[in-house]
């Protein structure tokens, strides 16, 4: 059974900062928070992941609450192509066979023009 | 980024026939790769865990009859479906997880989509 709790669809204005919130209250201390997107017809996308700190590329930042409950993926800008299907995963990031991607339902970001 | 790679991209065949489908990382060595199906509408569902040189983990669920996986190599991992029916029928999606990436990165393919008639 997947491990985080997402809101099953969201809107954002194109241009506009989107904040896709995750809850992962029974988080493990090895865990890290992954975050992928899946557009439609095409295989999911890694963006980001973290553990505790708080974390930023080229795509996302990934902030994650001080009790690692919780944490939210801020697209700065978001555009058109960003509307797709947004998967939170806990995983442990080492680790051998049994270290698995499972993937919850997910956050459907629809980016308004 | 890591590239991974499926072919054939989309397959229709008949019933009661196999269907292979390839995956393969294009620049990193995968020991370890994964295999997901997703039916419309929903999310992504493990099917099975394979290992280079070894034998597959099967999910709870999924017949290892009938979804064959073979791990012959650190690029290359394939799926054949035996004797296909319409149920079938769906998005399967590879991914495999880069040996030598400092978290395990996990890379996925862009899918197969497969339709039994």
């Amino acid at each position: 059974d997947a491990k985080t709790t997402q809101p099953p669809s969201m809107d954002c204005a194109e241009g506009r900062a989107a904040n896709l919130p995750c809850n992962h209250s029974t988080i493990s201390g090895n865990e890290y928070v992954y975050w992928y997107r899946q557009i439609h017809s095409q295989g999911p996308q890694y963006i980001i992941h973290g553990l505790k700190n708080n974390e930023t590329n080229e795509m996302a930042s990934l902030i994650i609450t001080e009790d690692r409950k919780s944490s939210t993926l801020i697209l700065p800008h978001a555009t058109l192509r960003d509307t797709a299907v947004y998967y939170c995963i806990v995983r442990v990031a080492y680790g051998g066979a049994t270290n698995k991607l499972i993937f919850g339902t997910g956050t459907l970001l629809a980016v308004q023009p | 980024g890591a590239v991974v790679s499926q072919h054939p991209s989309r397959v229709i065949c008949k019933s009661g026939t196999s269907v292979k489908i390839e995956c393969r990382s294009l620049d990193f060595q995968a020991t370890t790769m994964f295999w997901y199906r997703q039916f419309p509408k929903q999310s992504l569902m493990l099917m099975a865990t394979s290992n280079e040189g070894s034998k597959a983990t099967y999910e709870q669920g999924v017949e290892k009859d009938k979804f064959l996986i073979n791990h012959a190599s650190l690029t290359l991992s394939t799926l054949t479906v035996t004797s296909a029916h319409p149920e079938d029928s769906s998005f399967y999606i590879c991914s495999a997880r880069d040996r030598q990436g400092p978290y395990n990165e996990q890379f996925f393919g862009p899918g197969t989509r497969l339709t039994v008639l």
